[in-house]
């Protein structure tokens, strides 16, 4: 059982929009901002596509924008491409105990 | 640009310990900020923090993995390592490194990882 909660997966046709969404609590995801999302092509690293919160590293397409709202981070991707079809997986950092906690990630599959 | 390898026997048996290596480049493990992390995901499975190697080679471990993780450097390979004593079945998972500046900002860069089966 992750600590966060995230749908087993989600899907979309190209150029539509998905959002995923990862639940925690006021402990982790409402109690810092440092929600960072990570997309997974299993066999290769994962690549971290947004970070505190909403913040895109360089490189990330602005079709990948991210929020929180409580205990209850999202991310979304529109304009979805094939390519997009991975893996997603959020993470909070939970304080002094916990330390980092993920979600159990997300399948994207672009039909 | 950070590159990071783990490396590590494929198989080891239900009791005994798993070790693993991660080989840094592009990167000097001790330059500050840093936190050098083992994160692990079995199969089927979400992502799961093992623990953390930070500034002052301070450690900071999952509690439920605590009393049988243990996490170094080696300043002198530029390598930081992971050992997991007893392992079980449930021990088996694809073993990442990764890096953050801050647990608390910025997120993490990631390795490939490296599968490690336990069974006999």
């Amino acid at each position: 059982q992750s600590a966060l909660t995230q749908p087993r997966s989600v899907s979309g046709s190209p150029g539509q929009s998905i959002t995923i969404s990862c639940t925690g609590t006021s402990s982790d995801i409402g109690a810092y901002n440092s929600v960072s999302w990570y997309q997974h092509h299993p066999g290769k690293a994962p690549k971290l596509m947004i970070y505190d919160v909403s913040e895109r590293p360089s490189g990330v397409p602005d079709r990948f924008s991210a929020s929180k709202s409580g205990n209850t981070a999202s991310l979304t991707i529109s304009g979805l491409q094939a390519d997009d079809e991975a893996d997603y997986h959020c993470c909070s950092y939970a304080g002094a105990y916990s330390h980092v906690v993920f979600g159990g990630g997300t399948k994207l599959t672009v039909l | 640009q950070l590159q990071l390898q783990e490396s590590g026997p494929g198989l080891v048996k239900p009791s005994e310990t798993l070790s693993l290596t991660c080989t840094v480049s592009g990167d000097s493990i001790s330059t500050s900020p840093y936190h050098w992390g083992w994160i692990r995901q079995p199969p089927e499975k979400g992502l799961e923090y093992i623990g953390t190697i930070g500034d002052g080679w301070s450690t900071y471990y999952n509690p439920s993995l605590r009393s049988r993780a243990t996490i170094f450097a080696d300043t002198s390979k530029n390598q930081v390592s992971l050992t997991l004593t007893s392992v079980t079945a449930a021990d088996t998972a694809v073993y990442f490194c990764a890096k953050t500046q801050s647990m608390l900002r910025g997120g993490w860069g990631w390795g490939q990882g490296t599968l490690v089966t336990v069974s006999s």
